[in-house]
């Protein structure tokens, strides 16, 4: 799988907007880009994912550049309960197509 | 149902015993998968299975064994473990087999503490 590039850390404020880069330069033309979440002491969760057009879900929203070289995790608000290490990874579509999860980024909420 | 059901929920073993870990799922996902998650690391693939059928393993030691019986249940069968293999081992389970469109279902995890 192509590989992402996340910043190691980010602080956000409470109920304020995050936006959480990913860059993914040797992205392939069929790679879907995912995002999924570790809360502390839980198993990762879902968030979104996306091809192309920018995706939005009741979590979050993921906007793609055109280009595809990289990706935006949008939390619209965020809350205490976001904090969590956010996985920025590719996936290519094949039949036997892995989660291979990078060293994400750590988001910090400040009350 | 919406979860995947990890059990249990911490387990202790010496280096000599023999265990299972249980991983179960009532969403009609056809894939399923055991992760292994070292302290402050990223969760690591040890194997999938899809439809039932052992489709990766990602060159994991003997004494990790896992088991489909069925569509719904994934078994890990652990023996003669290291201290090292202490770790939180994490079930999840997607759609019609490991593809890129669907996401994954995780559970909360088995944290194991090998003595």
């Amino acid at each position: 799988d192509a590989k992402t590039t996340q910043p190691n850390s980010m602080e956000s404020n409470e109920e304020e907007p995050v936006h959480l880069p990913c860059n993914h330069s040797t992205i392939s033309g069929t790679d879907y880009i995912h995002w999924y979440r570790q809360l502390p002491s839980q198993g990762p969760e879902y968030v979104i994912h996306g091809l192309t057009s920018n995706v939005n879900n009741r979590m979050a929203s993921l906007a793609i550049a055109e280009d595809r070289k990289s990706s935006t995790l949008i939390l619209h608000r965020a809350t205490l309960r976001d904090a969590a290490v956010y996985y920025c990874i590719l996936r290519d579509p094949g039949a036997n197509s892995k989660l291979t999860f990078g060293k994400g980024i750590t988001l910090s909420v400040r009350p | 149902d919406t979860e995947v059901t990890q059990t249990p929920k911490h387990l202790v073993m010496g280096m000599t015993n023999k265990k299972s870990l249980k991983c179960e799922q009532h969403m009609g996902h056809r894939a399923m998968y055991w992760y292994k998650q070292k302290a402050k690391k990223p969760p690591e693939l040890m194997f999938v299975y899809s439809y039932e059928k052992l489709s990766i393993n990602e060159s994991v030691p003997s004494r990790f064994s896992p088991e489909c019986p069925n569509s719904s249940l994934l078994n890990l069968h652990l023996h003669a473990l290291q201290p090292e293999d202490s770790a939180l081992y994490l079930c999840a389970s997607s759609q019609e087999g490991p593809s890129a469109v669907y996401g994954y279902t995780f559970g909360s995890g088995t944290r194991l503490t090998v003595v």
